[in-house]
């Protein structure tokens, strides 16, 4: 067990609608990160928060959005959902110091239909 | 464009055989390298990691070696074990501060036959 926990597991939803994602991160680690991870695609970096404020950017959508709140969960909201966003998003968390390995989730299996 | 890539899908090992994985990067700014081991339905959890001033970090059974005049790093685990069936990720990272990035390859499916 990571200590990491994301809900929901699954989420399924149609094109258009609106989905959030949540991430509770390890005790103690400041830094919550998001990752993306299609069919056939290896991990693509989303967003990192550190103590609540953004950190650093990936290749996340307009159309996506993050945030972490004071007690430092996470919430990834997706919008205008497309089929091609149907993935696994998995939230990792770490201490936040430099190269501290990431302690990922069970992940999020978003299906667009 | 890929910049860490692990050209091989999968691969098959016999039980307590030396399992080789690679991993190549086009990157020569990547200052530090990390494994991690994913089982299905579960996320990633790290393995081992090296820096790039090294050329080999040992932990049990798990050895990465690293490469740099290649660009190309290897995860040796000895003797490989039925638990070690997984996907394996090669990731490498770069950068200062805030700009500090992770690039992950694909993965490669090990499995280990009894």
């Amino acid at each position: 067990d990571s200590g990491v926990t994301q809900t929901p597991k699954h989420l399924i939803t149609a094109t258009g609608q609106r989905v959030t994602l949540r991430c509770s991160p390890r005790s103690g680690d400041l830094s919550v990160y998001w990752y993306q991870q299609s069919l056939d695609q290896g991990l693509q970096f989303l967003i990192q928060y550190y103590n609540g404020e953004e950190r650093a950017k990936g290749n996340i959508l307009e159309r996506f959005s993050a945030q972490q709140f004071p007690d430092l969960h996470s919430e990834l909201n997706l919008s205008s959902l497309e089929l091609g966003d149907s993935a696994l998003y998995f939230c990792a968390s770490s201490v936040g110091t430099f190269n501290s390995p990431l302690h990922f989730g069970n992940g999020t299996r978003l299906t667009v239909t | 464009d890929q910049q860490v890539k692990q050209n091989s899908p999968s691969l098959s090992v016999q039980e307590g055989r030396i399992s080789i994985l690679n991993c190549d990067y086009t990157n020569s700014m990547f200052d530090y390298f990390l494994w991690y081991k994913k089982y299905p339905a579960e996320g990633p959890t790290f393995l081992i990691s090296i820096s790039s001033i090294k050329d080999k970090n040992e932990d049990g059974r798990f050895t990465v070696f690293l490469n740099k005049s290649a660009k190309h790093l290897s995860l040796h685990i000895v003797p490989s074990q039925p638990g070690d069936s997984a996907v394996y990720f090669c990731a490498a990272s770069e950068g200062a501060g805030n700009n500090r990035k992770l690039i992950w390859g694909l993965g490669t499916s090990l499995a280990v036959n009894p």
